[in-house]
């Protein structure tokens, strides 16, 4: 069955430090998605990938698909307060398969 | 706002109860999902609804049942709630695969 591995679990960093969240698939992807989710609220999409080596930016949060699309590393520059949250990754295996979502990345910046 | 809405927000059960949790999406989309997040275990697929007139089961669905009403509404029905029960639950709708999904705000229900 498809695995979806988020790496770390959670993360705490100084504000104005950048840092990168991980997700592994076993299994190439048709797509991953990324979402964030601020504490006790619902998931806001942030991007989607596609294409093997694609890379996708929202604000100052950039993402990017490896060329074997089985990985994605979401990179967070100068990062600040409203950053703060869980982050979740989200896989399909093809067009018309459902999303399976990774265990989330807790965040926490410090002031 | 377009987008898909939750009731209720909270809800505290007592083992046994039943209740229904409704979703509402106004986005024209044909796909639906239940979700329920619990710590350290990230979101996980209760059922889904591909299309009008159709669900399915996903990872967890024992001890719950859905109903597709219409295209807008997939409502998640709780029959004899049980502690194991307690969680945040997530109602979703796609337009399709390539687009993502539109999740609602989420409903916390306790079973006591």
């Amino acid at each position: 069955s498809q695995e979806l591995e988020q790496s770390p679990q959670s993360l705490i960093v100084q504000e104005g430090k950048n840092l990168t969240i991980n997700c592994t698939s076993s299994k190439t992807l048709y797509g991953l998605y990324w979402y964030k989710q601020k504490y006790g609220e619902g998931l806001i999409f942030l991007m989607m990938l596609q294409k093997g080596g694609e890379e996708k930016s929202h604000e100052k949060i950039t993402a990017k698909l490896d060329e074997k699309k089985q990985q994605s590393s979401l990179h967070i520059t100068a990062s600040q307060p409203s950053h703060a949250g869980i982050y979740l990754c989200g896989a399909a295996l093809n067009r018309d398969d459902k999303i399976i979502f990774g265990k989330g990345t807790r965040l926490h910046i410090l002031p | 706002n377009a987008g898909v809405t939750q009731t209720p927000k909270f809800q505290v059960l007592k083992t046994g109860q039943s209740m229904t949790l409704q979703c509402a999406q106004d986005m024209n989309h044909n796909s639906m999902y239940w979700y329920r997040q619990d710590p350290g275990m990230g979101l996980r697929l209760i059922y889904y609804s591909a299309s009008e007139g159709t669900t399915d089961k996903g990872e967890v669905p024992n001890g719950y049942n859905v109903s597709r009403l219409n295209k807008r509404e997939f409502s998640l029905r709780l029959e004899s709630a049980a502690p194991s029960q307690t969680s945040v639950y997530f109602c979703a709708s796609s337009g399709g695969t390539a687009y993502g999904y539109t999740f609602g705000s989420g409903t916390r229900l306790t079973v006591v």
